[in-house]
């Protein structure tokens, strides 16, 4: 099974500035790797997939970057709707998909 | 568009089975994958298995081997989750969803997804 490794667990940003999320395979899952952001009390929404192209709809400043191991989210200027759960899956190697444990985006 | 619509809360006793139903709505499950994926109180999200309607064949996470089973109904476009034996670790929110399909292939990140149904297991 692929474990996926998010980091940090909780970051801390303010309006307007921009934030890097991390993700982290145990082994290589190329570019099969999705990011999703979850609001209190929703489902979760697909932001990325391909670890870097964006799902229909999604703003220009949400993007992802890496393949293998390692792969980055950057939301480059935080909006206030932008403070959430965030997700990343690989779909490389399954079954099992799975997630990793989520960064949550807090207004500081 | 399309929207999966999915079957309301639940409260189960420990033991018992539960069935979630899922329907696609504004469109169908043709050229399309469903899995399911739960996320319990607090917790992240874990998938536990996937169907591909018009094949009729399901995978499922070991996790759940044996307790799960997933079926499609292709004609009425709706997708079932039943999950057997239940206990408290199962108290859940469970997730139908819509795997993408790029250039006709499936791929198995999630596109499209219900709002959830609740799954309670007390006695």
């Amino acid at each position: 099974e692929i474990v996926m490794t998010q980091s940090p667990a909780t970051l801390s940003v303010s309006p307007g500035e921009r934030a890097t999320l991390s993700c982290r395979a145990s082994q290589s899952v190329s570019s099969n790797l999705a990011w999703y952001q979850q609001k209190p009390g929703q489902a979760p929404r697909l932001l990325i997939y391909g670890a870097s192209t964006r799902a229909t709809g999604i703003p220009a400043r949400f993007s992802g970057s890496g393949s293998g191991t390692e792969f980055t989210l950057t939301i480059s200027s935080l909006q206030s709707e932008d403070f959430a759960v965030y997700y990343c899956q690989q779909y490389k190697k399954w079954p099992p998909l799975t997630f990793g444990g989520g960064t949550k985006v807090e207004i500081k | 568009q399309v929207q999966l619509v999915q079957s309301g809360a639940e409260v189960k006793k420990p033991g018992s089975s539960v069935k979630v139903s899922c329907k696609a709505s504004g469109g169908t499950f043709s050229n399309y994958a469903i899995s399911w994926v739960r996320q319990t109180p607090g917790q992240g999200l874990e998938w536990m298995g996937g169907i591909i309607p018009i094949f009729d064949t399901a995978n499922y996470a070991q996790k759940f081997q044996g307790r799960v089973t997933i079926t499609a109904d292709e004609s009425t476009s709706a997708a079932y989750m039943e999950l057997s034996s239940l206990r408290s670790e199962d108290t859940a929110v469970y997730y139908c969803v819509r795997v993408g399909n790029t250039s006709g292939y499936y791929s198995w990140y999630f596109d499209l997804w219900g709002r959830g149904t609740l799954v309670t297991v007390s006695s």
